[in-house]
C-alpha cells in the first residue's frame, strides 16, 4: 500500500493558519472515520493532536482542529506558534484492517 | 502516568533476527492494542502491527511474513522479532499504546524510540 499523500513543506507566520493535507483513496481515508493527525518534533516520538477525524486528545491546544472531505482529511492549526514548527503525518485505518501512514508534512514558522 | 520504554540490540546483522522488548509501566498491559512503529532515518512512520494481550495480532501485510509479536502480561511487557532483516530494517522503532480499549488506529502513549541499524 502507497503512503498518503501529504505535501512536503508550508509555512506561516505567527498569528497565521495553515491547514495540512492527507489524501488518500475510499478504501482508507475516503472510507472511515479513522483518520489521526501526529505532531513529531526532532528526535522525539509522535505526539498524538486528532484523532478519528475532528477529536482532540485532553491537553491538546484547540488551535488544533481536524476535518475531512472525501478522500481528502486536513489539519488546521491556526494562531500559528514557534512551537508548532515540527513535522505531522497523518494515519488512517484501511480496508484491509491496516494502518496507513502519510508522508509527513514539514511546518515552518517563519 | 503510562510510559513505554523499548529496549534491544542497536545493532544486527543481516539475515538475523531483529528482537525488541517494550515495558510498560504505570498502568496494566491488559484492555489495551499494543503496537510497534518504526521510521527509517529522515523519513516517515510505517505501522508494522499490534497484538492485544490475550496475544491476538494484526500485522501489516508488507511485514507479515517476517514479523512476531508477544506478550508477556506477568512482566508486563510485549515483543518483537523481525527476522531476515535488511539494511531496509534500519530505522527507529517504537511501541505505543492505543488511546482506547475498544480502538487500535490511534496512539497516546509512545515509547522514547529505539534506533535499529542493521550492518555487517
Amino acid at each position: 500500500q502507497s503512503a498518503l499523500t501529504q505535501p512536503a513543506s508550508v509555512s506561516g507566520s505567527p498569528g497565521q493558519s495553515i491547514t495540512i493535507s492527507c489524501t488518500g483513496t475510499s478504501s482508507d481515508v475516503g472510507g472511515y472515520k479513522y483518520v489521526s493527525w501526529y505532531q513529531q518534533h526532532p528526535g522525539k516520538a509522535p505526539k498524538l493532536m486528532i484523532y478519528d477525524v475532528r477529536n482532540r486528545p485532553s491537553g491538546v491546544s484547540n488551535r488544533f482542529s481536524g476535518s475531512k472531505s472525501g478522500n481528502t482529511a486536513s489539519l488546521t492549526i491556526s494562531g500559528l506558534q514557534a512551537e508548532d514548527e515540527a513535522e505531522y503525518y497523518c494515519s488512517s485505518y484501511t480496508s484491509r484492517s491496516t494502518l496507513l501512514f502519510g508522508g509527513g508534512t514539514k511546518l515552518t514558522v517563519l | 502516568q503510562v510510559q513505554l520504554e523499548e529496549s534491544g540490540p542497536g545493532l544486527v546483522k543481516p539475515s538475523e533476527t531483529l528482537s525488541l522488548t517494550c515495558t510498560v509501566s504505570g498502568g496494566p498491559i491488559s484492555d489495551y492494542r499494543w503496537t510497534w512503529i518504526r521510521q527509517p532515518p529522515g523519513t516517515g512512520l510505517e505501522w508494522i502491527g499490534y497484538l492485544y494481550y490475550t496475544g491476538n495480532t494484526n500485522y501489516n501485510p508488507s511485514l507479515k511474513s517476517r514479523v512476531t509479536m508477544s506478550v508477556d502480561t506477568s512482566k508486563n511487557q510485549f515483543s518483537l522479532k523481525l527476522n531476515s532483516v535488511t539494511a531496509a530494517d534500519t530505522a527507529v522503532y517504537y511501541c505505543a499504546r492505543a488511546k482506547d480499549s475498544s480502538a487500535w488506529t490511534h496512539f497516546d502513549y509512545w515509547g522514547q524510540g529505539t534506533l535499529v541499524t542493521v550492518s555487517s
